[in-house]
């Protein structure tokens, strides 16, 4: 099955606590970004990987950290969760940035994290 | 700066019903707009795309038409099922890095 895959489907953490997000995508893709979607479902970019290489970095805490051992996968680090951090955290892919035919972004079910 | 606005939150209407959900833009590039769908505790998945002014796209019954002149990509259906019940996200594509702008979204509700 060719898809983007999450785990885990849900964290339940303390405030202080690091937290790891994986993403693995089997859709051959060269970008792969991550989403934060709050309580309110506001979708909003956070990190952007093209071949391995960070391209998009939006205005997000440093106590996030991405990381990305081959363009097939992105996983999300979090030292020191708030509580602002609780949120539902998609991961997506897409064929590559250059250009509309690359446009269309596949995403995985996303990972739920309650930080209490 | 650049934007993407959906006005309604909510819609509420009975199977069989036409829908019209909005969605409008602020850009001072060219335009690459996005519909996509999210079933509750899903994935958000495309639904249609369009870059092309006046032509209308078409997917699973829904339909939308790009419209520079209004800068307006709404979503339209003619008679909604109960499976359409969802959240719909109206995005643009930034030319950077294929970074998409997502709206608020608009919660479809269809009663039967």
């Amino acid at each position: 099955e060719t898809a983007v895959f999450q785990t885990p489907n849900y964290h339940v953490t303390q405030v202080g606590n690091e937290v790891s997000f994986n993403c693995k995508q089997t859709l051959g893709h060269d970008t792969m970004y991550w989403y934060k979607q709050d309580s309110k479902k506001l979708l909003k970019i956070m990190f952007s990987y093209n071949n391995k290489q960070l391209i998009v970095n939006e205005t997000v805490p440093r106590r996030f950290s991405p990381q990305s051992s081959d363009k097939a996968h992105l996983n999300l680090r979090i030292k020191s969760v708030e509580p602002e951090d609780s949120a539902v955290y998609l991961c997506a892919s897409s064929a590559g940035t250059g250009g509309r035919n690359y446009a269309e972004q596949f995403f995985g079910p996303g990972t739920r994290l309650t930080v209490l | 700066g650049d934007s993407v606005t959906q006005t309604e939150g909510l819609v509420t209407l009975t199977k069989g019903l036409p829908v019209m959900l909005n969605c409008t833009y602020q850009t001072t590039y060219s335009p690459f707009l996005f519909w996509y769908v999210q079933h509750l505790n899903e994935a958000p998945k495309l639904l249609l795309k369009s870059s092309t002014d006046n032509k209308r796209t078409e997917h699973q019954g829904f339909y939308a038409t790009l419209h520079k002149s209004s800068s307006s990509f709404h979503l339209q259906k003619s008679s909604v099922q109960l499976s359409d019940s969802a959240l719909y996200f109206c995005a643009w594509l930034s030319g950077s890095f294929n970074k998409l702008t997502f709206g608020a979204g608009t919660r479809l509700a269809v009663c039967p």
